[in-house]
């Protein structure tokens, strides 16, 4: 059973445009939600996180939402840059996160 | 920035045999350390829970005798995956929590991964 689910393998942008990854939940008990962003190869970096008493967290080009009734995030991008392309991992979680399966971002010149 | 280490980054086996690897916090102590696995396509699995001191937990459908999880020190946890088999190829990240501050998800750093390659 997938607690965390981001339906969107890949995802293509123009580079300036605005990137928006999204992701749902299932398991209403979840506090937490983080995105993190991993190139090949390597471990993943954390990007951004909010918790569930917020409806929006913004840190630089990147915004997160939370829409609880909704169970349902999403990360903002803007501008997005080619640096960007990589996979997103959407988490969530109490006490240990959940990860989703990642969509991968492509930002096109 | 807290930095987390792993080693070796990539390793090839043969099958049976036997690889280790390590998980370092380099500038910090980390009471608690994840284990995770990655499958192509699929997201990260968590696989065990390391506490340094006592025995790791281990999630669901993970084998504790064929992976074994040993947190000797607040700075060190290994993976040993014993008798390697070829669906054992896989890239293993650990992640390690500060130590002294809440079990939050947002004080957890990853380390880069380790490519596992069983022939």
């Amino acid at each position: 059973d997938q607690q965390v689910k981001q339906n969107s393998p890949s995802l293509s942008v123009q580079e300036g445009r605005i990137s928006i990854l999204n992701c749902d939940y299932t398991n209403s008990m979840f506090d937490y939600f983080l995105w993190y962003k991993k190139y090949p190869a390597e471990g993943p970096t954390f990007l951004i996180s909010i918790s569930s008493i917020k409806d929006k967290n913004e840190d630089g080009r990147f915004t997160v939402f939370l829409n609880k009734s909704a169970k349902h995030l999403s990360l903002h991008i803007v501008p997005s840059q080619p640096g960007d392309s990589a996979v997103y991992f959407c988490a969530a979680g109490r006490d240990k996160i959940i990860f989703g399966k990642g969509t991968r971002l492509h930002i096109l010149p | 920035g807290a930095v987390v280490s792993q080693h070796p980054s990539r390793v090839i086996c043969k099958s049976g045999t036997s690889v280790k690897i390590e998980c370092r916090s380099l500038d910090f102590q980390a009471t608690t350390m994840f284990w995770y696995r990655q499958f192509p396509k699929k997201s990260l699995m968590l696989m065990a829970t390391s506490n340094e001191g006592s025995k790791a937990t281990y999630e669901q459908g993970v084998e504790k005798d064929k992976f074994l999880i040993n947190h000797a020190s607040l700075t060190l946890s290994t993976l040993t995956v014993t008798s390697a088999h070829p669906e054992d190829s896989s890239f293993y990240i650990c992640s390690a929590y500060l130590a002294g501050g809440p079990v939050r998800t947002d004080t957890q750093y990853f380390g880069p991964g380790t490519r596992l390659t069983v022939l």
